[in-house]
This record gives C-alpha cells, sequence and structure tokens, in this order.
C-alpha cells in the first residue's frame, strides 16, 4: 500500500495565484481529513469528507479557501487567491469511514510558500 | 471546547535514558487518543491508538498510558536512541465532533 500520496510536496507562488493541492487518500479509506501546520497554531482540521461528502468545514478559514471530493480516489484544496498568511504545511489524512475509534493515516504534506 | 497540552514542549536526554512524555486534555469524551511521531520537514506517523474503554497500548520500546477521567496520556519511551529525536504529537478524536484535536507536540532529542 503506498499510503497517502499529496502532491505536490513543494509549492512556492505569488499572492494572489491560485494554488491547487492534491491527495489520494489510502484505497478501502472512505473518511478523508486536510489538515495545516504552522508553527504559532499547530495542526487545525480544515475539512473532512465521508463517501465524499464534505461533513465539516468549519475550519475552513476564509472563503478563498476550496476543498472537493469528486471520487473516493482524489481530493483537492484550492486557495484562491494565495496569501502570505497561508504559508504553511497542509497534511491530508484519511481513515475507514463511520468509525471514529479507527486510527488517522497522514500523507507527507505540502509545504506552500506565498511570497 | 476540547484542548490538549503536551508538556514538555522540548526535551533533550542522554542515549540510553527512559522517559515520559505528557499529555493532558479538557473534556474527557473521547473515542480514542492517538500518539504520532513527526520528523522534521515530515508527515505524521501513528506510533499508539488507545480506544477510550483501554488503559494502555505497547510497541516495542513504547508505551502509552490513559486515564481518561483524569483527562491524561502518557508516553513512555524505554532505553532512548537518538533515533527517537522527532516531534512527538497527541491527538484525541472528540466523541462530540469526531474531530482529531491535536496538542502543540514535544520536540524531542536524544544525545550519543
Amino acid at each position: 500500500d503506498a499510503g497517502v500520496i499529496q502532491s505536490p510536496r513543494h509549492e512556492v507562488t505569488e499572492m494572489g495565484q491560485e494554488v491547487t493541492l492534491r491527495c489520494k487518500p489510502i484505497s478501502g479509506h472512505n473518511s478523508l481529513f486536510w489538515y495545516r501546520q504552522t508553527m504559532m497554531r499547530g495542526l487545525e482540521l480544515l475539512i473532512y469528507f465521508n463517501n465524499n461528502v464534505p461533513i465539516d468545514d468549519s475550519g475552513m478559514p476564509e472563503d478563498r479557501f476550496s476543498a472537493k471530493m469528486p471520487n473516493a480516489s482524489f481530493s483537492t484544496l484550492k486557495i484562491q487567491p494565495s496569501e502570505p498568511r497561508d504559508s504553511a504545511v497542509y497534511f491530508c489524512a484519511s481513515k475507514l469511514a463511520g468509525v471514529f475509534q479507527n486510527e488517522q493515516f497522514f500523507g507527507p504534506g505540502t509545504r506552500l510558500t506565498v511570497l | 471546547k476540547q484542548e490538549v497540552t503536551q508538556i514538555p514542549a522540548a526535551l533533550s536526554v542522554p542515549e540510553g535514558e527512559n522517559l515520559v512524555l505528557n499529555c493532558s486534555f479538557t473534556d474527557s469524551a473521547i473515542y480514542n487518543l492517538q500518539w504520532f511521531r513527526q520528523d522534521p520537514g515530515k508527515g505524521l506517523t501513528s506510533l499508539l491508538l488507545i480506544q477510550s474503554s483501554q488503559r494502555e497500548q505497547t510497541s516495542g520500546r513504547l508505551n502509552a498510558s490513559l486515564d481518561k477521567s483524569s483527562g491524561r496520556s502518557t508516553l513512555y519511551i524505554a532505553a532512548s536512541q537518538p533515533g527517537d529525536s522527532a516531534t512527538y504529537l497527541c491527538a484525541v478524536t472528540s466523541s462530540n465532533t469526531g474531530k482529531l484535536i491535536f496538542g502543540q507536540g514535544t520536540t524531542l532529542q536524544v544525545k550519543p
């Protein structure tokens, strides 16, 4: 099993540009999570999906952030327009849906730098 | 609102020492507690998962305990090695929201 796959691993962009982060969950996992990690705030949950449906997006900081899960094997997190304060590491995680007792498995993250 | 706290924020020990990392949480309504390891510039690796009905879990030199009523967990690392140097994160799954809430982590350095 390849684990959770994220791309790109690093992204450097200029303020105002659109950024799209991608995630492929572990096969068979149908619950997917997007997190953001910064030095100041630590790890924060942005949004999570069960069976491709967004369940809780209360962590999404602003309307500039949006996430989609068009099918069970792919999700995107988009920032438009990006701002320097969006610079962070963005993690995707997956687990078996509907069973809170199950552990989450994390991808390697995307390090985003907005200049 | 669930809050997770980890003490100390940083720890430096000589190789071979046994050590304990602490995690506390404010709301005992949890499904489970998970300990992760994060190496610099890397993702999170799950170390141990303790269900709310369990008291402890062991994996190799690692032992994690859970006292849900007091809102505490400890991660015990036996015979520490330089390769154990990393940041250790504690997280609880809230039974109210289903969300995983993280502590700020303890950065461990094991000196040869």
